[in-house]
């Protein structure tokens, strides 16, 4: 596609309730990232994929958080049991590879937990 | 952490004065890159200096990088009002994920 694409793009959902966040990236990137940013705030790195698999998961806040990434391509960033902490916006980046020097960034998934 | 820290955190200026931001980070890095924020959506990248350079130029912005002091300047001359948005500094350290500072929050007023 043109760019990194994201859905939805705004995400209302009730505390306790499960949310999937997808994302596009560029076609032929192979590495993809998550990102989470809190209001007025700086991004917080989640997980990133190379390929499908994810060498560092680190960054996810806790196990009710898990991402996916099926045939190289488009990733499901998963929230289980939302609470109201997860209110924030979730960006998603791909460049060419790893190591590639540019990510690109789709729009952000802005979800709210009530 | 590796993580950059931009300076200030808000800046307002008038239209057609240059605003500089700054970053400072802590460990040695690759490069070094800007990027801007509009309304809290998706980041744009400007511009990327290598830790092997000292300071770069991309239209109506200047970037410098002093590895000794570990700390990088974002020049944007001559601001105009759509140059209002958030920029975030991110530190590349070879083959770990970029990070990314909290961001200087940029107003230009007309």
């Amino acid at each position: 596609g043109a760019g990194v694409s994201q859905s939805p793009s705004n995400k209302v959902t009730e505390k306790g309730k499960d949310v999937e966040l997808r994302c596009d990236p560029i076609s032929g990137h192979t590495a993809l990232y998550w990102y989470r940013q809190s209001l007025g705030q700086g991004l917080e790195f989640l997980i990133y994929f190379q390929g499908n698999s994810a060498p560092d998961k680190s960054g996810l806040p806790s196990d009710r958080f898990s991402a996916e990434r099926t045939g190289g391509s488009v990733s499901t960033l998963t929230i289980q049991r939302t609470q109201q902490e997860d209110s924030a916006v979730y960006l998603c980046a791909s460049s060419l590879s790893q190591g590639a020097e540019t990510q690109y960034f789709g729009p952000g998934t802005r979800l709210l937990v009530l | 952490s590796q993580q950059g820290e931009e300076d200030p955190q808000a800046l307002s200026i008038q239209e057609g004065e240059n605003a500089t931001m700054n970053c400072s980070y802590k460990t040695s890095i690759n490069n070094l890159q800007w990027y801007r924020q509009n309304s809290g959506r998706g980041l744009v990248h400007l511009i990327l200096i290598r830790s092997n350079e000292r300071e770069k130029h991309s239209g109506r912005l200047r970037v410098t990088l002093d590895t000794s002091k570990k700390s990088s300047s974002l020049l944007i001359t001559a601001s105009r009002a759509a140059d209002t948005a958030s920029y975030f500094c991110a530190t590349s350290a070879g083959n770990t994920p970029l990070v990314f500072g909290k961001g200087t929050r940029l107003s230009v007023i007309a």
